[in-house]
């Protein structure tokens, strides 16, 4: 079976300031990965993923993962945050042969001024 | 591409009562999915159809829920005899392709509220 741990509920940092996200995965084959942003009354959106190649992927909004199998780790880094950023932020693994995603219990970004 | 859309957005509903909420998804997308969500929580998949046909649920989805799609094209899904438990907002998905790694997109959700 798929899990997927997000490290804090609710992380705030200052505007300007790195945004890290934290997620462990465990899964008995190669993962797929995701991380999903979900502003209010909004659906979520998908900010990046991995399938398999390059390690660290670039995706929206200047968001960025590492995918480190080691560690079963694929950590959401941002260098500078806007006040825009403030939103839900879920990770997510998918595997080869399986539809749905597994989603972990969200992390709650809040930016301050 | 108007994306994906829900309906209704949200419902209040006593508990007892049968709800069904309506899923649009982006027009040629062969799969669909609904998820629920609970405060706090992330999205916990249901149930997925590629075209028409369902293919795989989710232990959660008892026998008082019921999915449709019937033409392949919107998607229905009926709660019965809700309960209090089934408080949650509910998200639908699509995605083109067949494999586990194609884009799912995510509508707005429906809030269903059992008082």
């Amino acid at each position: 079976a798929q899990s997927v741990t997000q490290l804090g509920s609710h992380v705030s940092v200052s505007e300007g300031a790195l945004v890290l996200l934290r997620c462990n995965y465990s899964s008995s084959v190669p993962p797929y990965l995701f991380w999903y942003v979900q502003y209010p009354n909004q659906g979520l959106q998908l900010l990046l993923k991995y399938t398999t190649g390059a390690t660290l992927v670039k995706g929206i909004n200047g968001f960025e993962a590492e995918f480190k199998k080691s560690e079963t780790s694929f950590h959401l880094t941002k260098p500078s945050a806007h006040m825009s950023d403030a939103a839900e932020y879920f990770c997510a693994v998918s595997r080869q042969g399986a539809q749905k995603l597994v989603f972990g219990q969200g992390t709650r970004l809040t930016i301050n001024p | 591409d108007t994306g994906v859309s829900q309906d209704p957005r949200h419902k209040i509903t006593k508990r007892g009562q049968n709800v069904t909420f309506r899923c649009d998804p982006i027009s040629e997308h062969n799969r669909l999915y609904w998820y629920r969500q609970t405060l706090g929580q992330g999205p916990e998949f249901l149930t997925y159809f590629q075209n028409e046909a369902q293919l795989e649920k989710s232990r959660l989805l008892s026998d008082r829920f019921s999915a449709e799609r019937p033409k392949g094209s919107f998607s229905t899904l009926e709660i019965q005899r809700t309960e209090q438990g089934d408080s949650a907002m509910y998200l639908c998905a699509s995605s083109l392709g067949s494999g586990p790694t194609s884009e799912q997109y995510f509508g707005p959700g429906t809030r269903l509220t059992v008082t």
